[in-house]
């Protein structure tokens, strides 16, 4: 079985441009999360999906907006990047009571 | 909007110390509480499943305490090492969905 895999594994984006980041959750897995892990600081929750619908999001701007496909599969959207949106961004995806596996992550660098 | 809190934030010890923090959730239509370390350039590894009030466990050095119905768990490090330097996350699952806490990050000087 596959695990839950993110693309890409890295990006170079420039400031002010918008970037797709995808998520594919382990087979089964129907709720999928996102965080953000900017360079010395703990994971930041982002947004929560389940069943195609949005359960939760963390304290981050309107630039940034995710979406849950019927296939499970996750996108986050951020628009209008800004140099702080340097960051690892992480996906979760979960099933019943078990265990949240994570990706590698995308690497985001905006110049 | 369920809100699962943990602290203190961040964390620094000396080698050696014992250490705990707190990961505080809503105590209504609890399911389970999980347990996460994440050290920086990893994803984070699972720790504990907790599903009844007053479960206990461990692994080695670290163990956790659950208390369903004042809606918190404890985790704690006994002996701290430099490698338990890691983000600590909790996620508390209600059957419907998963919310994770901010993470306590915990450091721990040689």
């Amino acid at each position: 079985d596959a695990g839950v895999t993110q693309s890409p594994t890295h990006l170079i984006k420039t400031r002010g441009q918008q970037v797709t980041l995808r998520c594919s959750p382990i087979s089964g897995h129907k709720s999928v999360s996102w965080y953000q892990q900017v360079l010395g600081q703990g994971p930041q929750f982002i947004f929560q999906y389940y069943e195609k619908e949005e359960r939760g999001r963390g304290n981050f701007p309107d630039r940034f907006s995710a979406r849950q496909f019927p296939n499970y599969s996750s996108e986050l959207n951020v628009n209008a990047l800004l140099l702080g949106d340097s960051a690892l961004y992480l996906c979760a995806s979960s099933i019943g009571t078990g265990y949240a596996f994570f990706g590698q992550g995308t690497r985001l660098t905006v110049v | 909007i369920l809100n699962v809190e943990q602290s203190p934030q961040s964390l620094h010890v000396q080698e050696g110390d014992s250490t705990n923090f707190t990961c505080s959730f809503p105590s209504s239509n609890f399911y389970a509480l999980h347990w996460y370390r994440w050290e920086t350039a990893k994803s984070p590894e699972a720790l504990f499943v907790m599903t009844l009030n007053g479960d206990e466990k461990k692994k080695g050095r670290i163990s956790a305490t659950l208390n369903t119905k004042e809606g918190y768990s404890y985790l704690y490090i006994k002996g701290s090492q430099p490698e338990d330097s890691a983000t600590y996350l909790c996620a508390f699952y209600n059957n419907n969905d998963m919310r994770f806490g901010a993470g306590t990050r915990l450091t721990v000087k040689p």
